[in-house]
């Protein structure tokens, strides 16, 4: 059974860089037929994906064009996680944050992280 | 970018009744190499993530009750839950993973008449 953990500040202060990690029980970051994405969720965007990493022959990323600037998605095969860091945060980036195993829709997620960007 | 609709936005069914749900999408999800829709469906209860219900558009996960279905191909999509229980009350969404970015429907909220 697989197993989503995530962990990651609740508070943010605008302009800093958000991050959170998500570590995988149950299958390997590396698996060459899933992906691992984050997800996020507001009421005023309601679910918006954000990005990808994956592993074939080597390391993939695709972002949304609407954080592309500021996303970053790494995996760490060594502690069988991945994890987001977006910079540059401002409210508009306040959300739950769902990181997410796609396969080839999104089959398990992580219990989510309320983010909440404020001074 | 693929954008999804969903209709209706809110819905109330009574408890035994059918409650059917409609997705709608910008472009076809048939993907021409496997001859499958790229569509899936979720549920969503307060506090929690969304469940996946439906992949392929129609293919029901382990686990899910026979009374969800899924329907439809190309731009066109349904979920209907033929006899609706209490434990249904939820928000749907529907998903496309055709093409990144993956995109969701606003969602339709379902409750008891």
């Amino acid at each position: 059974q697989v197993q989503l953990q995530q962990s990651g500040p609740g508070l943010v202060k605008p302009s800093q860089t958000l991050s959170l990690t998500c570590v995988i029980y149950g299958d390997s970051v590396s698996s060459k037929s899933v992906a691992w994405n984050w997800i996020r969720q507001s009421p005023s965007r309601g679910l918006e994906w954000l990005g990808r990493t994956y592993y074939r022959s080597w390391w993939s990323n695709d972002y949304a064009e609407s954080v592309k600037s500021r996303i970053i998605i790494n995996a760490d095969p060594s502690k069988n996680q991945f994890s987001l860091q977006l910079n540059s945060v401002t409210p508009e980036d306040t959300a739950v944050y769902y990181c997410a195993r796609v396969s080839p829709a999104f089959d398990y997620w992580g219990q989510g992280t309320l983010v909440t960007v404020s001074s | 970018d693929i954008v999804m609709t969903q209709s209706p936005d809110s819905l109330a069914v009574s408890l035994g009744e059918r409650a059917t749900i409609n997705c709608k999408s910008s472009q076809s999800l048939l993907y021409s190499s496997n001859n499958k829709d790229h569509l899936a469906w979720y549920q969503q209860k307060p506090g929690h993530p969304p469940k996946l219900l439906i992949d392929w558009a129609s293919t029901r996960e382990s686990g899910v009750p026979d009374r969800f279905s899924g329907s439809g191909s190309g731009t066109d999509f349904t979920l209907t839950i033929s006899s609706l229980q209490a434990e249904d009350v939820a928000v749907y969404y529907c998903q496309q993973y055709y093409s990144t970015p993956y995109t969701f429907g606003q969602g339709t909220k379902l409750e008891i008449k």
